[in-house]
């Protein structure tokens, strides 16, 4: 079973708009990364938020956590058709070293 | 610097076959991982080693088997492939498990 969920499954915009994504779950965690994956391929790694940090950006990417309530949003600013994809957040728990998957963000970025 | 590379990328079994999926990584990093995507779905642990020598289980371990003898490869195995087998699946890389994770690109699986 998945224990990161994120909301929404799937996310459809128009070239230049943002898109938000959440993920929420449901342990202590000792960080959280965002991926990115391209139909066909493999991930890859977009932000890491650790536990203690709140916000966090990266060009047109904007990470927050909320470790109150277990969950976390991505901003994508100003869209561009190439940014479609899909988007899945994972996370460490706070006791573990293994990393969980939510179920991911399926973006398709319209020109 | 290749990365991680895993091979083969495509594979169809035939129920009971017995395969070996590779995975390389040059980076001497020493977790190294095996997810499995289903379709919609996101990754899925499979099996997990923090080291030579050393592997555990993830959360979906049942028919598959792995090793860890060198820092450099992490193969996964699988002994008696079932339809159900049928996935996508990445091997994994970071320097430990808290830090960002490589991927390989992905060795998709059919098992008839």
């Amino acid at each position: 079973s998945q224990q990161g969920e994120e909301d929404p499954q799937a996310l459809s915009i128009q070239e230049g708009e943002n898109a938000t994504m959440n993920c929420s779950y449901k342990t202590s965690i000792n960080n959280l990364q965002w991926y990115r994956q391209n139909s066909g391929r493999g991930l890859v790694h977009l932000i890491l938020i650790r536990s203690n940090e709140r916000e966090k950006h990266s060009g047109r990417l904007r990470v927050t956590l909320d470790t109150s309530k277990k969950s976390s949003s991505l901003l994508i600013t100003a869209s561009r058709a190439a940014d479609t994809a899909s988007y899945f957040c994972a996370f460490v728990k706070a006791a573990g070293n293994k990393l969980t998957f939510g179920g991911g963000t399926r973006v398709l970025v319209k020109p | 610097n290749a990365g991680v590379t895993q091979t083969p990328k495509f594979q169809v079994l035939k129920t009971g076959q017995s395969m070996t999926l590779q995975c390389a990584q040059d980076m001497n990093h020493e977790y190294m991982s095996w997810y499995r995507q289903d379709p919609g779905m996101g990754l899925r642990l499979i099996h997990y080693s923090v080291g030579a020598g050393i592997t555990d289980q993830g959360e979906v371990p049942n028919g598959y088997n792995v090793s860890r003898s060198t820092t450099e490869d992490f193969p996964l195995r699988l002994l008696s492939a079932a339809p159900s087998q049928t996935s996508v699946y990445f091997c994994a890389s970071s320097s430990n498990s808290g830090n960002t994770i490589y991927f390989g690109e992905g060795s998709w699986l059919t098992v008839v």
